[in-house]
């Protein structure tokens, strides 16, 4: 199972909205909604922002929102903050109790 | 609040047995709606899943790691472990456990399968 797709960096002013894309296949992205995306703020453990490819878990800021079309996934940052500059991972269900990451966005606030 | 803590030596041999625990604190690990996993992220890289464990001791591996890893857990402790044989320099990497809400399906819609608590990671670098 190959990792999913991101780019490798996206960046935004403060206040800009960016979005960062999850690329994978149609037996991941595309055949279930179980994507899920991590924030990584460096030496630190990921935490879920983004679950089900669209919810948001309690005490995430709305500034976040994620969206899934066919294999693809993205997640938004909208109102760009200084704390807001992370790696970013999506992850998703591959059918067969297998997990896929993706491959991880750094995300750079100007 | 729920917390997961990694333990375990930090520096395996090369052909050596790497092992770590994952205690976990503020919850059970004999519930039924949560998967125990291992995940692992080599330095400057990214996430890779090990595998998970339930409460009843049922067990899933990543394809590319089958064979080498066994993961388990104790109820009367309150933790999991991972166990990864015949280490090689690929896989030192900073270890993870993580607590996995299970899989559920309602006609044609998925429910859960994310992690939602996580350890801090454990640091284990392979090296003679």
């Amino acid at each position: 199972q190959s990792a999913l797709t991101q780019p490798a960096s996206v960046s935004g002013s403060p206040g800009q909205a960016i979005i960062i894309s999850c690329t994978g296949s149609s037996t991941d992205v595309g055949n279930y909604n179980l994507v899920s995306w991590y924030q990584q703020h460096p030496g630190k453990a990921p935490k879920v922002i983004i679950y089900e490819a669209t919810k948001r878990p309690s005490g995430v800021s709305v500034r976040f929102s994620g969206f899934k079309s066919g294999n693809r996934a993205s997640l938004t940052i909208s109102g760009l903050q200084a704390e807001d500059e992370a790696d970013y991972y999506c992850c998703s269900y591959a059918g067969g109790s297998t997990y896929v990451f993706g491959t991880g966005t750094k995300v750079t606030v100007l | 609040q729920l917390q997961l803590q990694e333990s375990g030596p930090g520096v395996v041999k090369p052909s050596d047995t790497l092992s770590l625990t994952c205690t976990v604190s503020g919850g059970s690990v004999s519930s039924t709606s949560h998967y125990w996993a291992w995940i692992r992220q080599p330095p400057g890289k990214g996430l890779e899943h090990i595998g998970y464990v339930l409460y009843s001791g049922s067990t899933y591996y990543s394809p590319s790691l089958r064979g080498r890893v066994t993961i388990s857990v104790d109820t009367s402790k309150n933790d999991f472990s991972l166990q990864l044989s015949s280490v090689t320099a690929a896989d030192t990497a900073v270890y993870l456990c993580a607590r996995q809400q299970s899989r559920e399906k309602y006609g044609t819609i998925w429910y859960g399968g994310y992690f939602d608590f996580w350890g801090p990671g454990a640091q284990v670098t392979v090296s003679s």
